[in-house]
């Protein structure tokens, strides 16, 4: 089974830029994650969605950032203009949440490094 | 200036040996917590996950304990190998339901295998 899939794995951009991060989750999995990791901040959760409906965006930095999932197998992180604090590799994970405690799967990120 | 990252606190054990890595979770509501593998250039793996009505649960050659009354947890890996060589987060989640299904990630620690 295909897990997580990311594009792209790597992005450079220029401050100013548009830049959309894609995210396919698992397919059945009704719950998709967005984290982002860095070195100062470690691993924190953006917002994420149950059944294709954002339930939580508090993590979101800044109304620069959104993101999308207009269907169960397709999600979009958007950062509009990119600046150079938003480098940083972001993760999209999902789950089967059924009971609410099942683990999350992680993809395999996007290193984003906007200069 | 210069940025300061996080400074992840190392565990360096020989080969064979058993590890035992700790974390400290500040949300007494959390019902549900995991343990994540991360090797570099990867995303977070899951390990095992332990459930707040449980203080002991097993897996291969892996072992998670909670004392939910210090909020404690720990990650016990038997024989280490090489490949165990990683950093390891603890995650959180709070009450199933009303939209807590997030995860709050630990720091990390680094495991080292030494051979």
């Amino acid at each position: 089974d295909a897990g997580v899939i990311q594009s792209p794995r790597h992005e450079v951009t220029e401050m100013g830029q548009e830049v959309t991060l894609r995210c396919k989750p698992i397919s059945g999995h009704n719950s998709l994650f967005w984290y982002r990791q860095t070195m100062m901040r470690g691993l924190e959760l953006l917002i994420y969605f149950n059944n294709n409906v954002p339930i939580d965006d508090s993590g979101m930095p800044e109304d620069r950032f959104s993101a999308k999932m207009p269907n169960a197998s397709f999600s979009t992180l958007k950062i509009q203009p990119s600046e150079p604090r938003d480098s940083a590799v972001y993760f999209c994970a999902s789950s089967l949440n059924g009971q609410g405690y099942n683990e999350q799967f992680f993809g395999p990120g996007t290193r984003l490094t906007v200069l | 200036g210069e940025s300061v990252g996080l400074h992840l606190p190392t565990l360096s054990v020989q080969e064979g040996d058993n590890s035992i890595i700790n974390c400290a979770y500040s949300n007494s509501a959390s019902d549900y917590f995991i343990w994540y593998k991360q090797e570099s250039g990867k995303g977070p793996q899951f390990i095992i996950d332990i459930r707040s009505n449980m203080d002991k649960r097993q897996g291969q050659r892996v072992t998670v304990l909670l004392n939910k009354t210090v909020k404690h947890l720990s990650l016990q890996i038997a024989a280490t190998q090489p490949g165990d060589s990683a950093v390891y987060f603890c995650a959180e989640k709070g009450e199933a339901g009303g939209g807590a299904d997030g995860l709050t990630f630990g720091k990390g620690t680094h495991l080292i295998i030494q051979p």
